[in-house]
């Protein structure tokens, strides 16, 4: 089945504990994104990658990083959350194939409290 | 300036009827996407429908379709026979083809919430 997968799925943290959400695909996608959704402003872009070792910040970069150092993961990395990073994360993934026609594919979501 | 704006935060309809949700967008791009999701209670995104700026006819899929007026940019989605499923947050995206760093970021507007009822 093609799908996006994040793990893990909830997670409450403290301030300034490292984390890492995962994220891969097993679509062969080229292009994965992580966004952040936060209520009344929908969802917003941390950061993406056009392919493998190809990063680049989004509307919202600071406060994480990213690497993609294999095609089908983009993990999302929290060197030092603080409280406004809780929020609910997705990833996404989609081919470069078609240009505006392609299909971004969402994960099922983190749900992210920084206590 | 919003490049997507969703001005209904929040919708009834009756189970069986059709719905209309808004959807307007900003772009100086001649070429663009427009998608719809829809994310449930659960949290998922599930994609529903893309139209693409050049596309003649209005995108179908199912009971969604999708009212693209390009002159008043405007992109409804329409839903016919609403059933109780239907329940969730609907959210509008476009994608602008700037063959540029980040053309193929989705940008969405702030959703709006559809409540069928019995």
């Amino acid at each position: 089945e093609a799908q996006v997968t994040q793990n893990p799925r909830y997670l409450i943290t403290v301030t300034g504990k490292k984390l890492t959400v995962t994220c891969s695909q097993n679509m062969n996608h080229e292009y994965m994104s992580w966004y952040r959704q936060d209520p009344g402003l929908g969802l917003r872009q941390i950061y993406y990658s056009m392919n493998v070792e190809v990063t680049d910040k989004g509307d919202v970069p600071e406060g994480y990083k990213v690497s993609r150092k294999e095609k089908r993961n983009f993990p999302l990395i929290l060197e030092s959350p603080s409280p406004n990073q809780t929020s609910l994360y997705f990833c996404a993934s989609s081919s470069l194939a078609g240009g505006v026609t392609d299909t971004q594919y969402f994960g099922p979501g983190t749900r992210l409290t920084v206590l | 300036a919003q490049k997507i704006t969703q001005t209904q935060p929040g919708m009834f309809v009756q189970e069986k009827e059709a719905v209309t949700l808004d959807c307007t967008y900003d772009t100086s791009d001649p070429s663009y996407g427009l998608f719809w999701y829809k994310q449930p209670s659960s949290g998922e995104m599930i994609f529903l429908i893309y139209q693409g700026s050049y596309d003649q006819q209005n995108a179908t899929e199912g009971r969604y379709s999708l009212n693209f007026q390009k002159a008043r940019k405007s992109a409804n989605l329409v839903i016919s026979a609403s059933q109780l499923g239907d329940s969730a947050m609907y959210f509008c995206a476009m994608r602008e083809g700037r063959v540029n760093t980040g053309f193929q970021k989705l940008v969405f507007g702030t959703g709006t919430r559809l409540l069928v009822s019995p």
